[in-house]
């Protein structure tokens, strides 16, 4: 059965860095989702992405993160100067193209420890 | 704005017992109801949905029926076993053309013991 990867699985990084988080979507999908989840707290929504480019974004994501499709199967998110408080699991999903069709496949999320 | 509210864990039940896990929502108009699992070192997989009020979703012996009038989508099934251990996540997508960020709760850790 076809699922969503990402890579690493754990990435430990020091404050201030750069860090790109990469995702393999489902091969027919067309939009694509990266959520987080900060230890104790609840999944949260981050953006969305269709067609090259993004239709949905949170007030989270409006602060240092950026997304990209750079080829047919990657889609990557890139936090740009980390802060301590980004340490989460971040998960990328995506969803086959149809109008109703609510289901989004997770990938088994990357691990961001930041230092 | 749209939240999703669930009983908070660690669940810890003997194998066969009942379980129920509570979800409520705040949300606009009709939204789609969803919970996801998450096993071990795995990602959310989709345990089951509901897109209208009263609807069942039922996935794997689980069940949760979508109830309009007190917000709510809680999770049960009627014996559980040591292979169900793991966090629960329900969720809502807001209805509405062109949105479809899903908003969760925290999650729910269960844990079955022999």
């Amino acid at each position: 059965e076809p699922e969503v990867t990402q890579t690493p699985s754990h990435q430990v990084t020091q404050m201030g860095q750069e860090v790109i988080l990469r995702c393999v979507p489902i091969s027919n999908h067309l939009y694509f989702y990266w959520y987080r989840q900060i230890l104790g707290q609840k999944v949260e929504f981050l953006v969305s992405f269709y067609n090259n480019e993004i239709s949905e974004k949170s007030e989270i994501f409006e602060d240092h993160f950026s997304v990209e499709r750079p080829d047919g199967s990657n889609f990557t998110l890139k936090i740009r100067s980390t802060k301590l408080e980004d340490s989460a699991m971040y998960f990328c999903a995506s969803r086959v193209q149809g109008g109703g069709t609510d289901t989004q496949y997770f990938g088994p999320g990357t691990r961001l420890t930041v230092l | 704005g749209n939240s999703v509210t669930q009983m908070e864990g660690p669940v810890t039940l003997s194998e066969e017992a009942f379980l129920t896990i509570n979800c409520t929502y705040t949300a606009t108009g009709y939204p789609s109801l969803f919970w996801y699992v998450q096993y071990p070192g795995e990602g959310l997989q989709l345990l089951l949905k509901a897109t209208k009020a009263d609807d069942k979703g039922s996935n794997k012996g689980f069940e949760a029926t979508y109830r309009k009038e007190t917000t709510s989508f809680h999770l049960e099934k009627g014996s559980v076993q040591v292979s169900d251990s793991a966090v629960y996540f329900c969720a809502l997508r807001a209805s509405g053309a062109g949105s479809y960020q899903l908003t969760f709760g925290k999650g729910t850790k269960l844990s079955v013991i022999p």
